[in-house]
Parts: structure tokens; sequence; C-alpha cells
């Protein structure tokens, strides 16, 4: 069956440095991948999203690149601020059902 | 426009009770899921509505659980009876379209503490 797995953490950094929250993936065919931040007290709200292979999904300056040859969607940010800790999830989608399988979660904290 | 809403938040019972969880999606949106997490593990599905029927409960873990959703709008999630392994937090979610790239829209969740 399908699966996601992400890095554990928690990962901690200062502000301003760079993030990478690894993510590679197990499924069949060509699932769209998306990757879902939840903020304390809060849901999972869509961070982005990527629907074929090579796409780039960005927003709020996270990007992430769905790489096919890797089955990887590793997620990165240039400069993070204390406002992106958060709880990171990777997940992925076929289209029958869409039915969301995700990764373990990922617990960012940014200190100024 | 409101969106998905679950309550309660939170829920303490005792191993042994009933208890039901409410989801409201938002409106217009026929596609209905229910996910919980447990003990900080991974996300997993239970299943998923369209409108008023069923479409996927393949995640449903056993038939302690039992979920519906009367006229195709709120849907409900009881446990009975409830066992210390249903701790954890349910999440809600609901889409317009239900093709693998449509975006699920979640609730904040009930966290559900069975002592």
């Amino acid at each position: 069956g399908d699966s996601v797995t992400q890095m554990e953490g928690p990962v901690t950094l200062s502000e301003e440095a760079f993030l990478t929250i690894n993510c590679t993936y197990t499924a069949t065919g060509y699932p769209s991948l998306f990757w879902y931040v939840q903020y304390p007290g809060e849901g999972l709200q869509l961070l982005l999203k990527a629907t074929k292979a090579d796409d780039k999904g960005s927003n709020k300056g996270f990007e992430a690149t769905y790489r096919k040859e890797t089955t990887s969607f590793h997620l990165e940010k240039g400069s993070v601020q204390v406002s992106d800790s958060a709880v990171y999830f990777c997940a992925l989608a076929h289209n029958a059902g869409n039915m969301l399988t995700f990764g373990g979660g990922t617990r960012l904290m940014v200190k100024p | 426009e409101a969106g998905v809403t679950q309550f309660p938040s939170h829920s303490v019972i005792e191993k042994g009770q009933t208890v039901t969880l409410r989801c409201d999606p938002i409106s217009g949106h026929d596609n209905l899921y229910w996910y919980r997490r447990v003990m900080g593990k991974e996300i997993k599905f239970l299943l998923h509505f369209v409108k008023e029927s069923k479409q996927d409960e393949s995640g449903m873990p056993n038939n302690r659980f039992l979920a519906e959703r009367t006229g195709g709008t709120y849907s409900t999630l009881k446990v009975q009876p409830a066992e210390l392994e249903d701790s954890g937090v349910y999440f809600c979610a609901s889409s317009q379209h239900i093709s693998g790239s449509a975006i699920q829209y979640f609730g904040a969740g009930t966290r559900l503490s069975v002592l």
C-alpha cells in the first residue's frame, strides 16, 4: 500500500535559517503530493501541492518539487520566521477517492 | 464563509462509555472525510462520504465505530463502547471535488481521551 515517510522532529532552527524537511513516498501510479501545516490550536491547512512530476508547489516562501525519480517531495524555505513554528505533514492522494495518506509529521520550532 | 467545524474540541470519557463526535463541513461540499491521529503517529484515514453515502470505509478500525451523514450535511462519528486505544485526535475534512488533486479543508479536530 501507499506510504509517506518524513523526517522525525522536532527540528529547531534560529530565525532566518534555511529549512529542509525531507519527505519520500511509496505509491503506485502518479499521486498528487501535498504539504499540510498545523499551527498550535488549529486544524490542518494546505500549504502547497503538486500534481505531476517536476511540478513545484509554492506558498508563503515555502517550496517543494515533485521528484518522481527519487519519489520525494522535500519542503524548503530560505529564511524561516518564528511564526513558521508548527507541525508539517507530507501527504499523497490518488485520483480515485482522494483519501490522503500522511507522513508522521515534523514539528518545527523557530527561535528568535 | 465558515470552515469545517468540529465539536466538541475535547472529550474525556471512561472506558466503556459512548462518545459522539460531530463534523459540519463547508457548505456545498459533497465529500466528507474522517481521519484520526493516535498516540502521535500518522494521521490515518477512516472513511469517506459522498453526500450521504459511504464511498469508502476501509479505514474504520472495527465495528465499535459508526459514522453517519444523514441528509448529506453534517456527520457524526460514534464510538461505542470506547476503549483506551481509541484515544487520539479525530479530524474531519471536506472537499468540493473528488479528484486526487482536490484540496481537503480540515477542522481543528476533536481530542478524545479515554481513561
